[in-house]
């Protein structure tokens, strides 16, 4: 599976629109997008994914590069409930299983 | 009406203890899974069974097993526990094994060896 690089933390205020990179360059073509979130002292939590299409949910947007070596996730209007550590992960079409790297520690701040 | 619970939520006991976790989901899926998050917070897979059968089993030494008595319900049971033990153990499940599924996580059961 292809490996992904986050930063480490970002801050956002409140109501502003968080967007947390993600750089796949190693993707192949059959590799999905997804985004996890971990909110601190509970599991993790589905977000959105993705293959070459960006995509849209109640929770997020996803944006992917038209060479999908990298994406973006957008949380449009952050609150402070989203407080929480983001996590990127490339899939192969047939992968069993979640690979979790270190994420990105988003603090959203008052 | 929890989708994904596990018990009990904190266990602490002594090393060379043995000792189980229960993980129950309702949410009718196929597949069930155990996470294991160290104090790094690394969250790494351990073991996926699916419809009660084992399809992952990841570098795990064997006083970790796993056991799927039904669809719904993943126990995890340690023997011989020891300091290095210590973690946060997560059960999750997705409708079916394949990474197209999203995965349902629980709340983490925290084990603390001393």
């Amino acid at each position: 599976d292809a490996k992904t690089t986050q930063p480490p933390s970002m801050d956002c205020a409140e109501g502003r629109a968080a967007n947390l990179p993600c750089n796949h360059s190693t993707i192949s073509g059959n590799e999905y997008v997804y985004w996890y979130r971990q909110i601190h002292s509970q599991g993790p939590q589905y977000i959105i994914h993705g293959l070459k299409n960006n995509e849209t949910n109640e929770m997020a947007s996803l944006i992917i590069t038209e060479d999908r070596k990298s994406s973006t996730l957008i949380l449009p209007h952050a609150t402070l409930r989203d407080t929480a550590v983001y996590y990127c992960i490339v899939i192969n079409q047939g992968a069993q299983k979640l690979v979790f790297g270190q994420g990105t520690r988003l603090t959203i701040n008052p | 009406d929890t989708a994904v619970s596990q018990t009990p939520k904190y266990l602490v006991t002594q090393m060379g203890n043995d000792k189980s976790i229960k993980c129950e989901q309702n949410l009718g899926h196929d597949t069930m899974y155990w996470y294991k998050q160290d104090s790094k917070k690394f969250l790494k897979i351990m073991f996926s069974y699916n419809n009660k059968e084992l399809i992952i089993n990841e570098t795990v030494p064997n006083r970790f097993s796993p056991k799927s008595p039904d669809k719904a319900h993943l126990n995890l049971h340690i023997n011989s526990l020891e300091l290095g033990d210590s973690a946060v153990y997560f059960c999750a499940s997705s409708r079916r094994a394949g990474h197209t599924d999203t995965q349902y996580f629980g709340p983490g059961t925290r084990l603390t060896v001393l």
